[in-house]
């Protein structure tokens, strides 16, 4: 079953980096996705790829299988619900999503 | 360039209603994808449609559920006979590509409550 893996929780003090980890076992699947999501809002894309890369204090490893999003310096805004999907090449239709992982922010 | 608009934003339907969400992909964007999030659950997908056609509607229940993306107008989920567990938020979100295109903007809109009384 293609399916993709968070933790449900991670917890940072502020001015700290954090590390949320994915791995998937999608079928075919070589492309993460990771958005970031506050309730009520739209979910956004943070950052993207078959490599490592950074947008501003996010940054993306990368590996086959898995990857994780680091969050440099990090504030108490950014306590929120962060998503990993992963997509398969060759036009697939979808991104497969995980179940979010909440970023707890402590002071 | 206004992003992916969906309404209403909250819905409230009794059971054995139908609910009709709306979701109009932003300007240019001809692929639009319907996702739903149960209570304490991920993204879970349910259809990706371009103009007048389905493409692909794996994740959406046999029964009940219907989607269109007509060629002028917003796409329409629409949930027959609504049961409380149908209650959830109900994403939608479009891009002028697919995602391994160099084009690719998946773009959500902010999501459409739906609430089973």
């Amino acid at each position: 079953k293609d399916q993709v893996f968070q933790p449900s929780t991670v917890a940072s003090s502020e001015g700290a980096v954090v590390e949320i980890f994915c791995n998937h076992s999608v079928s075919n699947a070589y492309n993460f996705f990771w958005y970031l999501h506050f309730p009520g809002c739209a979910p956004r894309l943070l950052v993207k790829g078959s490599k490592p890369s950074q947008q501003g204090r996010y940054n993306m490893t990368y590996e086959r299988f898995s990857s994780s999003l680091l969050i440099l310096q990090v504030r108490e805004a950014d306590a929120a619900v962060y998503y990993c999907a992963s997509w398969c090449g060759g036009g697939g239709n979808k991104l497969t999503f995980g179940t979010g992982t909440q970023l707890k922010v402590e002071l | 360039n206004a992003g992916v608009m969906q309404n209403p934003r909250h819905l409230v339907r009794r059971r054995g209603q139908e609910a009709r969400l709306r979701c109009s992909p932003m300007k240019g964007h001809s692929h639009v994808y319907w996702y739903r999030q149960l209570p304490e659950e991920g993204l879970k997908f349910m259809v990706y449609l371009q103009k007048e056609n389905i493409i692909d509607e794996s994740g959406m229940p046999k029964e009940r559920f219907s989607a269109e993306f007509p060629k002028e107008g917003p796409s329409i989920l629409r949930i027959q006979q609504v049961v409380r567990g149908d209650s959830a938020a109900y994403f939608c979100a479009s891009s002028p590509a697919f995602p391994g295109s160099k084009h690719y903007r998946y773009t959500f809109g902010s999501g459409t409550r739906l609430t089973v009384v």
